[in-house]
């Protein structure tokens, strides 16, 4: 059974660091894009970035592009979502999700994200 | 890529056919899934390629477009249904999602 299980509720102060985890199982963790989901309070969903565990290649958001970082250990099977200074605005939950190729053809291949962690709520409050 | 849902939020009974509109600001053939979200949850996929029912997806969901306009249609909405969904284009990067719509009892 495939499962991405991510790291717990995190309060933290202005300017601070972090990084959260998530961890995949039942599946060829290598092979498989992981990306990262924001989600405001009481606001939609926003794709910030995704991680190839295999080669460690990266694709972020504009709107994300040097505020995080999305990173890969293949030998624990767990991808990381960092920041350096965090801002009361990063206020939110952050999902990871593994994207799926869905072959409509041999030629035709779509992606979607077919399996999600639970989610990670980040504070930042002074 | 720019995703536009319509309505943001709808106000539905058990039994009613519901339709959410999903445009994006460019061709994006057929590169379009939608998700389903319940309050704290994560969210769940029901539709990938504008209108392949996801396995474990009831009948009553069903998708459709190509382009840059595309519906999603619930036919007769159950009790488990009032959620909201999400639609996202994987034309290319970032796979951007619409700003979601809610269903919710009338």
């Amino acid at each position: 059974e495939v499962q991405l299980v991510q790291s717990g509720a995190e309060v933290k102060k202005p300017g601070e660091s972090l990084k959260i985890s998530c961890k995949g199982s039942g599946y060829t963790f290598a092979n498989s894009w992981i990306g990262w989901v924001r989600q405001m309070p009481g606001k939609g969903l926003e794709w910030m970035g995704i991680v190839y565990p295999g080669d460690s290649n990266t694709r972020y958001s504009p709107s994300f592009q040097g505020q995080v970082t999305v990173s890969a250990d293949t030998s624990m099977n767990t991808t990381y979502l960092q920041w350096s200074s965090l801002k009361a605005s990063d206020t939110a939950m952050y999902f990871c999700a593994r994207q799926w190729l869905y072959f409509e053809s041999s030629v035709r291949v779509i992606p979607l994200f077919d399996y999600w962690g639970q989610g990670t709520l980040v504070t930042v409050s002074s | 890529i720019q995703m536009t849902q319509s309505p943001s939020s709808l106000f539905a009974s058990v039994g009613d056919r519901v339709t959410i509109t999903c445009r994006a600001s460019e061709n994006i053939d057929n590169y379009l899934n939608w998700y389903q979200q319940k309050p704290g949850q994560a969210p769940k996929v029901l539709i990938c390629a504008a209108s392949t029912l996801r396995s474990g997806v009831p009948s009553r969901f069903s998708g459709s477009g190509s382009g840059t306009e595309f519906t999603l249609t619930i036919s007769s909405l159950q009790p488990e249904d009032f959620a909201s969904y999400y639609c996202q284009q994987s034309y290319s990067a970032p796979r951007t999602f619409g700003q979601g719509t809610k269903v919710e009892v009338k």
